[in-house]
């Protein structure tokens, strides 16, 4: 079973308000990866990192989309000035190297109102 | 552009009845493999995975996939379905020269008692 912690499991914004997300990732897995689920079980990358580098990122959603992975500290996942469209289940994995298996937290949940 | 496609959108088996679920990819290389289930209000787990080798792979719960690279195909098996496999199940691609992974649909698996 994936140890990777994600909190909050459920999150709630109006439109306009911020939303942080943060991941834990398996013990001794250097890469991180972020992505959105929603409703149509449709995934979109967000960005991955190996240690606290960017590897990849999409062009973050107008920029209202950052995240970061600081040394000896939760990785995270923010968005600005959230819309409606934001309204998904944001999915962090971790996994040994850029082609290993992923493994998955539990995801958080944000609704944006 | 590499693609994923699992055709079927819901799959409805009865209890103790064999299963496939299918899935094809668009790449003209041989990309990593992977299935992936998703429990209601949960995560993503990784089911099992494809590098190289032998083409028939073995998961937990007693799934396999078959690859079959003159199909680009890697459909997933299971002999005996319970009615706790009800879920969605993912496939993915991780293509050699990318990080992330390309998601197929899903298909859910809805099981008759």
């Amino acid at each position: 079973n994936s140890k990777v912690i994600q909190t909050p499991r459920y999150l709630v914004k109006g439109q306009g308000q911020k939303a942080k997300m943060r991941c834990i990732p398996e013990k001794g897995h250097p890469v991180v990866f972020w992505y959105q689920q929603n409703k149509n079980n449709e995934f979109k990358f967000l960005i991955n990192f190996q240690n606290q580098e960017v590897l990849q990122q999409i062009d973050m959603t107008e920029k209202r989309f950052s995240a970061e992975c600081p040394s000896n500290s939760p990785c995270s996942l923010e968005i600005q000035s959230s819309e409606a469209g934001d309204s998904a289940l944001y999915l962090c994995a971790s996994s040994l190297d850029s082609y290993a298996e992923q493994f998955f937290g539990p995801g958080t949940r944000l609704t944006v109102l | 552009a590499q693609s994923v496609t699992q055709p079927d959108a819901r799959v409805t088996v009865s209890e103790g009845a064999s299963l496939q679920l299918r899935c094809k990819y668009s790449y003209s290389g041989t990309p990593y493999l992977f299935w992936y289930v998703q429990y209601p209000r949960q995560g993503l787990q990784l089911l099992l995975k494809y590098y190289s080798g032998d083409p028939v792979v073995q998961g937990v719960n007693g799934f396999e996939a078959e690859f079959i690279k003159s199909n680009s195909s890697f459909h997933l098996r299971k002999a005996s379905v319970h009615w706790s496999d009800s879920a969605v199940y993912f496939c993915a691609v991780s293509p050699d020269s990318n990080y992330q992974l390309i998601w197929g649909s899903g298909t859910k698996l809805i099981i008759k008692p």
